[in-house]
């Protein structure tokens, strides 16, 4: 079974610009959760889709927005970036949604905004 | 609030020697999942190893197995026989079902392990 993927694998943007980023789910799984990782800040939670609702959203401004499909496949987008979006962006999915089911993360977005 | 620490910032050990990583955990819901996942340099988070609250051992993935200590809120995770391949950074997780954090895993600062031929 294929793993959890994520496209693009690299990116660099301008200052002000926006991105899309995607996650494709390991089949079956309905759950795609979004994790920003940075060094100064390490991992955190952006927000969890699960059939193409959200159900959590972490502490980040309203310029970090997601949406999932329904082959449960998600985007989340960032507007107006700033120097302080460059992360590596973590997509992780499961089988449902919450509980304590286990998450399989993809290999990451490395976003470097300049 | 969930809390997870990981106190060991780095680690080292002896090839084919074990190696025992800390991690201690705070939550008020009684049903959670505690995670270990391995980090190497390429960003990929790998996961290594689950434990859920009302377990009754402790779980054991191939050399990889968590010392469960639910009294004490601790979930160390146990490498045996360390490989080279295992030098990367190693992150503790948990996650429950209960209010705010529904559905998120709250990580641990990470602990890096390097492995010496």
């Amino acid at each position: 079974k294929a793993g959890v993927t994520q496209t693009p694998r690299y990116l660099i943007k301008t200052r002000g610009q926006q991105v899309t980023l995607s996650c494709s789910p390991i089949s079956g799984h309905r759950s795609v959760s979004w994790y920003q990782q940075t060094p100064g800040q390490g991992l955190q939670f952006l927000f969890e889709y699960f059939s193409e609702t959200q159900r959590n959203k972490g502490n980040f401004p309203g310029r970090f927005s997601g949406r999932q499909f329904s082959n449960s496949r998600s985007e989340m987008n960032v507007s107006t970036l700033e120097l302080g979006d460059s992360a590596l962006y973590l997509c992780a999915s499961s089988l449902a949604s919450g509980g304590t089911l286990k998450q399989y993360f993809g290999p990451g977005t490395r976003l470097t905004v300049t | 609030a969930q809390k997870i620490t990981q106190t060991q910032p780095g680690m080292f050990v002896q090839e084919k020697e074990a190696v025992t990583l800390d991690c201690t955990y705070d939550t008020s819901d009684p049903s959670y999942g505690l995670f270990w996942y391995k980090q190497p340099s390429s960003g990929e988070m790998i996961f290594l190893i689950y434990q859920g609250s009302y377990d009754q051992q402790n779980a054991t993935e191939g050399r990889y197995s968590l010392n469960f200590q639910k009294a004490r809120k601790s979930a160390n995770l146990v490498i045996s026989a360390s490989q080279l391949g295992d030098s990367a950074m190693y992150f503790c997780a948990m996650r429950d079902g209960g209010g705010t954090s529904y559905g998120k895993l709250t990580f641990g600062q990470g602990t890096i392990l390097t492995v010496h031929p």
